[in-house]
Order: C-alpha cells, then sequence, then structure tokens
C-alpha cells in the first residue's frame, strides 16, 4: 500500500513551454502533496505544500506564477512549470500525506527529471 | 532555523556494518525519519523513530536518538552492496513556514560499499 506515482518519468523540452507534472497517489486518499527539487548530489528542498480543493503553500523563494500547482482531487496534484528556462532543469518529487495515517507519514513518488534546452 | 545535518560520503566494505549519523536543531520534532535514494530514483522510506523513543530496531537497521544531543543514527548490520545508495534523515518540524508539520531534510550521505 502507499504508492505514490509521477507521470512523466523524464521529460525533455525546450526553453519558453511549459510543462506539467502529475503526482497520484494510487491506494489512499491525499488531502496533503508536497513537491520538492532535487539538484545533482543535494538534498530536496519543499516547492510548495498542496491542500486538495485548497490554494497551494509557497516556500520562500519560490515563484508562484511560474510553478503552477493544483491539487483538484483526493489522489491528483499537479505541477506545472510554466516558460521553462534551462536553470529549471532539475529532479522534481512529490509526496503525499495519507489522512488515514495516524503518524502522518509522507509517502514519495519516483521523480520526475526535467531537462529544459 | 530548522537545519538537519549529515556527513556526506561513508564507504565500508561488504558484511561490515555501516552507522550513518545525523544532527537536527528542532528539539519539538515529533518523528525523525531515514529515507533511502537509489540512483535517479525517489525517496523510499526505510524506518522512523518517535521522539519519545531512544531506539528502534527493524531487521539490519537499527536507529538510535540522543534528544538530548539531538543525534540520530542509522546503523546497517551486515552492509551488502545493494544497500549502496544516498540515505538521508529528516526530522518532522511542528511549523516551517506557513506549511506544517513538514519534513526537513539533511543533505544525505552516500553510502558506498565495497565487495
Amino acid at each position: 500500500g502507499a504508492v505514490v506515482s509521477q507521470h512523466p518519468s523524464w521529460v525533455i523540452c525546450k526553453s519558453g513551454t511549459s510543462v506539467k507534472i502529475e503526482c497520484r497517489s494510487l491506494d489512499f486518499q491525499a488531502t496533503t502533496m508536497f513537491w520538492y527539487r532535487q539538484f545533482p548530489k543535494q538534498s530536496l528542498m519543499l516547492m510548495a505544500t498542496s491542500n486538495e480543493g485548497s490554494k497551494a503553500t509557497y516556500e520562500q523563494g519560490v515563484e508562484k506564477d511560474k510553478f503552477l500547482i493544483n491539487h483538484a482531487s483526493l489522489t491528483l496534484s499537479t505541477l506545472t512549470v510554466t516558460s521553462a528556462h534551462p536553470e529549471d532543469s532539475s529532479f522534481y518529487i512529490c509526496s503525499a500525506r495519507d489522512r488515514a495515517n495516524t503518524r502522518n507519514e509522507q509517502f514519495f513518488g519516483p521523480g520526475t527529471r526535467l531537462t529544459v534546452l | 532555523g530548522e537545519d538537519v545535518e549529515q556527513s556526506l560520503f561513508l564507504s565500508v566494505r561488504e558484511g561490515d556494518s555501516s552507522v550513518i549519523n545525523c544532527t537536527y536543531t528542532d528539539s519539538s520534532s515529533t518523528y525523525l525519519y531515514w529515507y533511502k535514494q537509489e540512483p535517479g530514483a525517489g525517496l523510499q522510506l526505510l524506518t522512523y523513530i518517535f521522539s519519545n523513543m531512544d531506539m528502534k530496531q527493524d531487521q539490519r537497521l537499527t536507529v538510535l536518538l540522543n534528544k538530548k544531543d539531538k543525534h540520530l543514527s542509522l546503523r546497517i548490520a551486515d552492509t551488502q552492496t545493494g544497500d549502496s545508495a544516498i540515505y538521508f534523515c529528516a526530522e518532522k518540524v511542528r511549523w516551517v513556514g506557513g506549511s506544517q508539520g513538514n519534513l526537513i531534510f539533511g543533505k544525505g550521505t552516500k553510502l558506498s560499499v565495497k565487495p
């Protein structure tokens, strides 16, 4: 149980285009999903917290107009990188919190590698 | 602010024990976690410990928590080549900015297991 999927697993796009990444909780309901970004050989940095049915909460320094987050259902959150630039190239990982889990554990997706040319 | 520190590299021989150390700063952390990340993959939860415990054992994994010193360690017994990965320590803090109950990660310790 507690499986989180991400789609696509990797994507290459041209500079200036937009890319949408999906995060799904497959066998549980997630009231909260988190989006992280990981640069090579570095730790995960939380970008935003997404609560189902409400606006996402962005961490300091993360542009909300550039990284659009939608959490329309209890099993799906999307991150759209708008007008992507090469510096947006990174590994994006989502996690989901099972609302039925009293320990409030976060379960991580496998990540999406974005390369912007 | 909240911070989690780990050493960046650890190299051991197959069959030896590995000990990965971590220090954290938020004394109000309720849970502390160890995650494993294999190359190109997401994070896999290995184990966790609640802050009122000082030790937890799960098969080859032993977690020790020294709450006074804010020190957490992960011991892997009989380390295998398949254990080669990056191990992240994470603390669950009560409040970070506008987000409640988020995880703060260390930079990760790259474990290399030599045959």
